[in-house]
């Protein structure tokens, strides 16, 4: 049964940076890409990048591709997204999400999604 | 990116009706378009891929039909736990999702 479990929630400081992590189990890791995407309060859901797993590439929004960076680990089955000069327009639920094997970005599991709250 | 316009924001429905969500692309994505199921404090759930692919393990009441700009997802005789978001997703290049569609009890 495939699982993705996110990192807990993270109160941060507007320019700070945060680290989430979102690590996977029931399935070959380094076989499916994982994206992520994040949802401010009140808004619709936005794509944030992805990595391919299996050789690291990855690719960004560019409205924030100078702030972010995703990494995996395979050793431990687990990929992170690393913000950087937060502000308040960061806040959001950010969710983790495995591809299905049909499409490059049809997830067809998500992560519980973690709360990044930035606030002075 | 791909404008998505996605209606009604909101519907409210009884148990046993038919609900039907559009989504609308500003540009021509051929079937290159996802919906998912969000309720509160959960992870979003795939439903439908590539416009019209059911998938694995969800009920057959729903479906999904459009293709080029124009989307529909169909949810046939409502059931209780369909009271939840529903979000399109176009695939065509970088992703961009629906507002979502808040389906309520009536």
């Amino acid at each position: 049964q495939v699982h993705l479990v996110q990192s807990g929630a993270e109160v941060k400081k507007p320019g700070a940076s945060v680290k989430l992590s979102c690590k996977a189990s029931g399935y070959t890791f380094s076989s499916y890409a994982i994206h992520w995407v994040r949802q401010a309060p009140g808004q619709s859901l936005e794509w944030v990048g992805w990595i391919n797993v299996g050789n690291g590439k990855t690719k960004y929004s560019q409205k924030i591709q100078d702030r972010v960076s995703i990494t995996r680990d395979t050793s431990a089955s687990t990929s992170y997204m690393e913000m950087s000069g937060l502000t308040s327009e960061d806040t959001a639920i950010y969710y983790c999400a495995k591809i299905h094997s049909s499409g490059w970005a049809v997830f067809d599991h998500w992560g519980q999604g973690t709360l990044v709250t930035v606030s002075s | 990116d791909i404008q998505m316009t996605q209606s009604p924001s909101s519907v409210s429905a009884s148990i046993g009706d038919r609900v039907t969500i559009t989504c609308r692309t500003s540009q021509n994505i051929n079937n290159f378009l996802n919906w998912y199921q969000h309720e509160p404090g959960k992870a979003p759930k795939l439903l439908i891929y590539l416009a019209s692919n059911l998938q694995i393990g969800v009920p057959s009441r729903f479906s999904g039909s459009g293709s080029g700009t124009d989307f529909t997802l169909t949810i046939n005789s409502l059931q209780p736990e369909d009271f939840a978001t529903y979000f399109c997703q176009q695939i065509y290049n970088t992703p961009t999702f629906g507002q979502g569609t808040r389906v309520e009890v009536k």
